[in-house]
């Protein structure tokens, strides 16, 4: 199975702040790799996925990167409604899987 | 406009069973991959299973594997999840998905005596 590795599980920033998650793979999974965002009790969004494409009406300060075992989601110019969990999810193979979570609380 | 709405949650003994409902509109739900993912309380996300549209080959977590089955009725648009052996490590709620982009409000499930 592939295992991915969320980095950090938690972080503290401010509005305004440029914040980068990591994910990493245990083994290649090219670019199939999506991120969603979750706020307390509600489902998952979509974010991007191809590692790098957004998806429809997420806003540009997010971004993505990354092929192979690493992969990063960067938010630049945090925002209020930016605070929130975010998963990395692999789409190479089954079983499929997630990340950790990252949880992205104000300072 | 996608909706999906899961159905089915509840207060279940451990060993019993319980089947998940996911009502769909808004899409040729035939022709899609759908899956069910879980995170239980505090917890993170974890993939339970999937089934492609058009044939239906079926996924499952090892966690669940022989336990869970997912199936579909591309006739009346519904995803189902049919559980049984029931643990206390169950307890989560369940989200129905549509691909990536889509997913339902959650039904949660209680393993418990």
């Amino acid at each position: 199975d592939i295992q991915l590795t969320q980095s950090p599980s938690f972080l503290s920033a401010s509005v305004g702040d440029r914040v980068t998650i990591t994910c990493r793979a245990s083994q290649g999974i090219s670019n199939y790799l999506t991120w969603y965002q979750q706020k307390p009790g509600k489902a998952p969004k979509l974010l991007i996925y191809g590692a790098s494409t957004l998806h429809s009406g997420v806003p540009s300060r997010f971004s993505g990167s990354g092929s192979g075992t690493e992969f990063t989601l960067t938010i630049t110019n945090l925002q209020a409604e930016d605070f929130a969990a975010y998963y990395c999810q692999q789409l190479n193979a089954y079983p499929l899987t997630f990340g950790g979570g990252t949880k992205v609380e104000i300072k | 406009e996608v909706q999906l709405l899961e159905s089915g949650g509840g207060l279940v003994q451990p060993g019993g069973s319980l089947r998940l409902s996911c009502a769909a509109s808004g899409f040729t739900f035939s022709v899609y991959t759908m899956t069910w993912v879980r995170q239980a309380p505090g917890q993170g996300l974890e993939w339970v299973s999937t089934i492609r549209g058009s044939g239906g080959v079926t996924y499952y977590a090892d966690s669940v594997k022989g336990r869970f089955t997912i199936s579909r009725d591309d006739s009346n648009n519904m995803l189902f999840l049919q559980m049984n052996s029931l643990r206390a490590e169950d307890t989560a709620v369940y989200y129905c998905a549509k691909g990536e982009t889509d997913w339902g409000q959650g039904t949660l499930v209680i393993v418990s005596s």
